[in-house]
């Protein structure tokens, strides 16, 4: 079955270390998403991707970057860890076909920067 | 700014009963609307939309109702089971740049 994994699923970092989340999907989706989840806050966009080579900031994208150089693969890294960014990260994917709107997460990774 | 707000951080429902969840929003170039379930250490899933043209939508034991006038939209579970303990969020989509902005998520506990 066609998917969308995160690794690691949690990680414990401390402040000023770079940190590479991985996700990878199956689908052969165009369009990927990042999202980090805060209580009171829902799910905030960081970094989206419409395709190979594409990338964009979106509403917290200070200390983040994301790179886009396959179909599958959107990485997400933290340049410089600060504790601000503890958090529960989420990728998402979309093919532009389906229902407007609808995206496919996979299970996120829990962040801790001490 | 909070575009879209749920202001009930968890809701409380017998098994059997109706569950509504409420959703407002503040901006008018919202194009659809969303709700999307999540189950702890899962994912959200997409549970049901509706676009802004329209003021239902049913799909089950789900049904979506959108208010444009008072900018308010909801979610009604009937009748309401276990499984459906999770946290909902309401999302719109921007017709400009096909976007979702979030709500903090409602809590929702059906008790036996």
């Amino acid at each position: 079955d066609a998917e969308i994994t995160q690794s690691p699923r949690h990680k414990i970092t401390e402040t000023g270390r770079q940190v590479t989340l991985a996700c990878h999907q199956t689908w052969n989706h165009n369009n990927m998403f990042w999202y980090r989840q805060d209580l009171g806050h829902g799910l905030r966009l960081i970094h989206y991707s419409y395709g190979v080579q594409d990338t964009n900031k979106g509403e917290v994208s200070d200390g983040y970057s994301v790179s886009r150089s396959n179909t599958e693969d959107l990485p997400l890294t933290l340049e410089s860890a600060a504790s601000s960014q503890t958090s529960v990260y989420f990728c998402a994917s979309s093919d532009g076909r389906g229902k407007p709107g609808e995206l496919f997460f996979g299970e996120g990774s829990r962040l801790t920067v001490l | 700014d909070q575009q879209v707000k749920q202001n009930s951080p968890s809701l409380s429902v017998q098994e059997g009963r109706i569950s509504i969840l409420n959703c407002d929003y503040t901006n008018s170039m919202f194009d659809y609307f969303l709700w999307y379930k999540k189950y702890p250490a899962e994912g959200p899933t997409f549970l049901i939309s509706i676009s802004s043209i329209k003021d239902k939508n049913e799909d089950g034991r789900f049904t979506v109702f959108l208010n444009k006038s008072a900018k308010h939209l909801s979610l009604h579970i009937v009748p309401s089971q276990p499984g459906d303990s999770a946290v909902y969020f309401c999302a719109a989509r921007m017709d400009s740049n096909y976007q979702l902005i979030w709500g903090a998520g409602t809590k929702l506990i059906i008790k036996p």
